[in-house]
């Protein structure tokens, strides 16, 4: 079945912890992204990829970084987390650009 | 000035009546345009896509495109409890650009 999976739903972490949030999708598409959205708020692009060995940042200045080893996978790692990072965090694929299939998110919070 | 621009609400209307949702824009090179439904703690879904000026319905959903005006709105018919959620307009200049989305507006419906 043609989807979009994000792993974990919820992570509560220390301050300073090394995380990693997974995406994976089976729809074969090249463009991906991972979008920051506060709670009520506006969903920020923060790194997006076109296809394999491409990544781009998005318009909100992030400290996570990403990769796209394969066109399925696209993996967002922050190195040390801080409160400031308390989030949720929405990966997307997409084959044209419009038509955005969004994961379930991962809710992320830093102590 | 935000490239897209929606009122947040919150819009709060009673079941069965017609809901008009409303963006507009300030890039005339904007060509695609998409409104996403976003339940709370959920990632976005695509309701509609559509391309220039015009109109497209789809069941109770109509999307409404004025490229002059550069107005884009979605008109929902016969509302239901279930269509409470938040909209987002998106729209694009080309299918390899990123996607501009709106900040969103909140719609409850009233049973």
């Amino acid at each position: 079945e043609a989807d979009i999976y994000q792993t974990p739903r919820y992570l509560v972490i220390g301050t300073g912890k090394k995380i990693t949030l997974e995406c994976s999708q089976t729809m074969g598409h090249d463009k991906m992204y991972w979008y920051q959205q506060d709670p009520g708020m506006e969903l920020h692009l923060i790194h997006y990829s076109y296809g394999v060995n491409s990544t781009e940042k998005g318009d909100l200045s992030s400290e996570s970084t990403v990769s796209r080893i394969r066109t399925e996978h696209f993996p967002l790692t922050l190195e040390s987390a801080r409160p400031s990072h308390t989030s949720q965090y929405l990966c997307a694929s997409s084959e044209s650009a419009g038509d955005q299939f969004f994961g379930p998110g991962t809710r992320l919070t830093v102590l | 000035q935000k490239e897209v621009e929606q009122d947040p609400g919150p819009l709060s209307v009673p079941e069965g009546a017609i809901v008009s949702l409303n963006c507009t824009y300030s890039n005339s090179a904007f060509q695609y345009f998409m409104w996403y439904r976003q339940y709370s703690r959920k990632g976005p879904e695509l309701l509609m896509y559509t391309y220039s000026s015009g109109n497209k319905e789809d069941g109770r959903f109509t999307a409404q495109v004025d490229k002059s005006s550069k107005y884009i709105s979605l008109f929902i018919r016969d509302s239901q409890p279930s269509d409470s959620a938040t909209y987002l307009c998106a729209t694009i200049k080309t299918s390899y650009d990123k996607v501009i989305f709106g900040p969103g507006t909140s719609l409850s419906v009233i049973p």
